[in-house]
């Protein structure tokens, strides 16, 4: 069965600072998503890494996949009070099912 | 572009009572998915569906019935509604596969169901 693992559950940081959003997964799998999501709002889809290595930017963040290690990971960079979101990623499971399974999602909170 | 709609937004029902809640899509997906979000637990699939008049189970699908008469919208069911089913219900559709080749799922905005 995949399991999705994110971590940190929650983050609280300051305006300007940098951090990384991990997320493990534990089966074989070569597509991953990241979405966020506003405080009771919908998920807007991010980044969608396809391929191992792939590396997507976004403004002040950035995506990578590691499909070896089975990880991807969120970086953010100079951190802006806009970013307080919910982020998850997603894991497309291997080939003969047609969903796909979140992580448990990272609480970002950024300071001003 | 209006994307995924669902309806209703809120609902309160009270334990036993039935609904139904409607997932439109108007960008011709084949693939439509309804998951469920509570806190700490991340999105849990419901049921779904990879064309029309056809359904499957997805990871949470006890207390629930789904229904794909028509391509654009995917319908999910409350036989008979318990406080356990009290979540947020979120619709998404994909053109293909996982979501692959278009930026993975596009979701609904989402309908906050309080059970009492």
């Amino acid at each position: 069965e995949l399991k999705v693992e994110q971590n940190p559950l929650f983050l609280s940081m300051q305006e300007g600072k940098n951090y990384t959003i991990y997320c493990n997964y534990s089966t074989t799998s070569d597509r991953l998503y990241w979405y966020r999501q506003d405080p009771g709002k919908s998920l807007e889809s991010l980044f969608v890494l396809l391929s191992n290595g792939a590396v997507k930017q976004e403004g002040r963040l950035m995506a990578s996949l590691d499909t070896k290690a089975r990880l991807s990971t969120l970086h953010i960079t100079a951190a802006v009070h806009d970013l307080s979101a919910t982020y998850f990623c997603a894991v497309d499971p291997p080939s003969g099912t047609y969903k796909y399974i979140f992580g448990t999602g990272t609480r970002l909170k950024v300071l001003a | 572009n209006a994307g995924v709609t669902q309806t209703p937004k809120f609902r309160v029902l009270k334990t036993g009572q039935s609904m139904t809640l409607l997932c439109a899509q108007d960008m011709n997906h084949e693939y439509m998915y309804w998951y469920r979000q509570d806190p700490g637990m991340g999105l849990r699939l419901i049921h779904y569906s990879v064309g029309e008049g056809t359904t499957a189970k997805g990871e949470v699908p006890d207390g629930y019935n789904v229904s794909r008469l028509k391509k654009q919208n995917f319908l999910l069911g409350l036989e008979s509604a318990a406080p356990s089913q009290t979540s947020v219900y979120f619709c998404a559709s994909s053109y293909s596969r996982s979501g692959t080749g278009g930026g993975g799922y596009t979701f609904g905005s989402g309908t906050r169901l309080t059970v009492v």
